[in-house]
C-alpha cells in the first residue's frame, strides 16, 4: 500500500525555521515526483513546491521563492521541506503528495513519470505548522 | 500567479448531474491539458478525482468525469450520492512551471 507520513510540524515564531519530512512507502521512491501542498485555516488548497524523481529539479511557488527548500534522500524514501524566515501568512496544514503513474493506453500498463508532477494521486495525512509569537 | 476561478458553492439532489466550472487563462489553464480536481472532505487528506483534463485513476468512480473549453475546465459529477458532498478543488500547470489551485468549490448534496 502507498503511504506518506508527515512529520516535523509545530509552533514556531515568526522568523523561525521548520524543516518538514514526509516518509514514503509503497512505491519506488525515485520514480515519481513529489510535491508540497499547503491550506491555512479556513482557506483553500495552495501548491507549494515540487521536486523531480531525481531530486534535479525543483520547483517553488512564488509566495514562498528564497524561503523554502524542497529536497528527497532517495536512500531514505523521505521529502522535505525546509521553510525559513516563518510569517503568520505560512501557518497551515501541509501536505506530501506523489504524482501518478502514466497510464500507456496501447499497452494498459501503468508507468512511472519521474518528471510529470502536474497532479497529485496519493496525499499524506498532514502536518500542522503554526506561526505565532 | 493568481488562483483559479471556482464558483464558491453548486448544490443538486440524488441521482442528479452537477457541474463545477474552473476558470484560468492562457497562461495557465488555456494553455495546458494539465487540469487536475480534487476531492477533499475536511480533515481528510484530498483525493485524486480527474488529471490531466479527462483522466480518472483508478478506483475513481466513473461518474466524475472532465472536460476543457478554451480557458474554461469542468468538472462533471453524474447520480449524485450523499458521499459526494465535499470541496473541490482545480488546479493547472503554468507557463512559470508551476501549479495553481482554484478558491474551491463547496459541493453539497440535498
Amino acid at each position: 500500500e502507498v503511504q506518506l507520513l508527515e512529520s516535523g510540524g509545530g509552533l514556531v515564531q515568526p522568523g523561525g525555521s521548520l524543516r518538514l519530512s514526509c516518509a514514503a512507502s509503497g512505491f519506488t521512491f525515485s520514480s515519481y515526483a513529489m510535491s508540497w501542498v499547503r491550506q491555512a485555516p479556513g482557506k483553500g488548497l495552495e501548491w507549494v513546491s515540487a521536486i523531480s524523481g531525481s531530486g534535479g529539479s525543483t520547483y517553488y511557488a512564488d509566495s514562498v521563492k528564497g524561503r523554502f527548500t524542497i529536497s528527497r534522500d532517495k536512500s531514505k524514501s523521505t521529502l522535505y521541506l525546509q521553510i525559513n524566515s516563518l510569517r503568520a501568512e505560512d501557518t497551515a496544514a501541509y501536505y506530501c503528495a506523489k504524482s501518478p503513474a502514466y497510464y500507456d493506453i496501447l499497452t494498459g500498463y501503468y508507468y512511472p513519470k519521474p518528471d510529470y508532477y502536474y497532479a497529485m494521486d496519493v496525499w499524506g495525512q498532514g502536518t500542522t505548522v503554526t506561526v505565532s509569537s | 500567479q493568481s488562483a483559479l476561478t471556482q464558483p464558491a458553492s453548486v448544490s443538486g439532489s440524488p441521482g442528479q448531474s452537477i457541474t463545477i466550472s474552473c476558470t484560468g487563462t492562457s497562461s495557465d489553464l488555456g494553455g495546458y491539458n494539465y487540469v487536475s480536481w480534487y476531492q477533499h472532505h475536511p480533515g481528510k487528506a484530498p483525493k485524486l478525482m480527474i488529471y490531466d483534463v479527462s483522466k480518472r485513476p483508478s478506483g475513481v468512480s466513473n461518474r466524475f468525469s472532465g472536460s476543457k473549453s478554451g480557458n474554461t475546465a469542468s468538472l462533471t459529477i453524474s447520480g449524485l450520492q450523499a458521499e459526494d458532498e465535499a470541496d473541490y478543488y482545480c488546479s493547472s500547470y503554468t507557463s512559470s512551471s508551476t501549479l495553481v489551485f482554484g478558491g474551491g468549490t463547496k459541493m453539497t448534496v440535498l
